[in-house]
């Protein structure tokens, strides 16, 4: 079945640095979609992107999605103690595939 | 404004309990999505409803899981001969477009099963 796995499992930064994660599918998405979950909470859309190359900016976010659409990343620059929780990238149409998350530690 | 609600948030069951698990989407959402997250693990797929049809349930883990939405609003998440497995969090998750497009979370029932 379908995979989505996420690298890496676990990151900790220091307040002001950088943060990436990758997402990668084992099939070909129609649509790649990301979600923040703080802890003890539920999952938040953040954004969506479609298009093969797609690349979309919230503020501090940058979301790209691959050429061969079977892949995507978050980068976060300058992180602040906000940012903490874990991201999770998902994907499909009628079932829908969640990767296995990255949790983020933002340390003051 | 009322965004997906489901109830119970907390739900302790004895092995071999029925629970019943409700999910209120948001007004006017097609899709309604449910999910199981186990600890410190990402959300899986469960059954997936366009409306009042489950277009989807090729994630329920066995017969003992029943999911419904008859008037294509509120849906229902049943568990029958609840087993310790079982224990997990259920979230629901809602979009206004058919598939899973911009989902919106409720905050899940946590599922306790003794």
């Amino acid at each position: 079945g379908q995979q989505v796995m996420q690298i890496p499992q676990y990151q900790h930064v220091q307040e002001g640095e950088d943060f990436t994660t990758y997402c990668n599918s084992s099939t070909t998405l129609s649509n790649i979609q990301w979600y923040k979950q703080r802890p003890g909470g539920h999952p938040v859309f953040l954004i969506q992107l479609v298009k093969s190359g797609e690349v979309k900016k919230q503020k501090r976010l940058t979301f790209q999605f691959g050429e061969a659409k079977k892949n995507s990343s978050l980068h976060i620059t300058a992180t602040q103690t906000t940012d903490v929780g874990t991201y999770f990238c998902a994907g499909g149409g009628n079932q829908f595939y969640f990767g296995t998350g990255t949790s983020l530690t933002v340390i003051p | 404004g009322a965004g997906v609600s489901q109830s119970p948030r907390y739900k302790v069951a004895k092995r071999g309990q029925d629970v019943a698990l409700r999910c209120d989407p948001i007004s006017g959402h097609v899709s309604l999505f449910w999910y199981q997250q186990a600890l410190g693990q990402g959300p899986e797929f469960l059954t997936y409803f366009q409306n009042e049809a489950q277009l989807d349930k090729s994630g329920l883990p066995s017969d003992r899981f029943f999911a419904e939405r008859p008037e294509g609003s509120v849906s229902t998440l049943k568990i029958q001969r609840t087993q310790q497995e079982d224990s997990a969090v259920y979230l629901c998750a809602s979009s206004l477009a058919p598939g899973g497009y911009e989902q919106y979370f409720g905050p899940g029932t946590r599922l306790t099963v003794t």
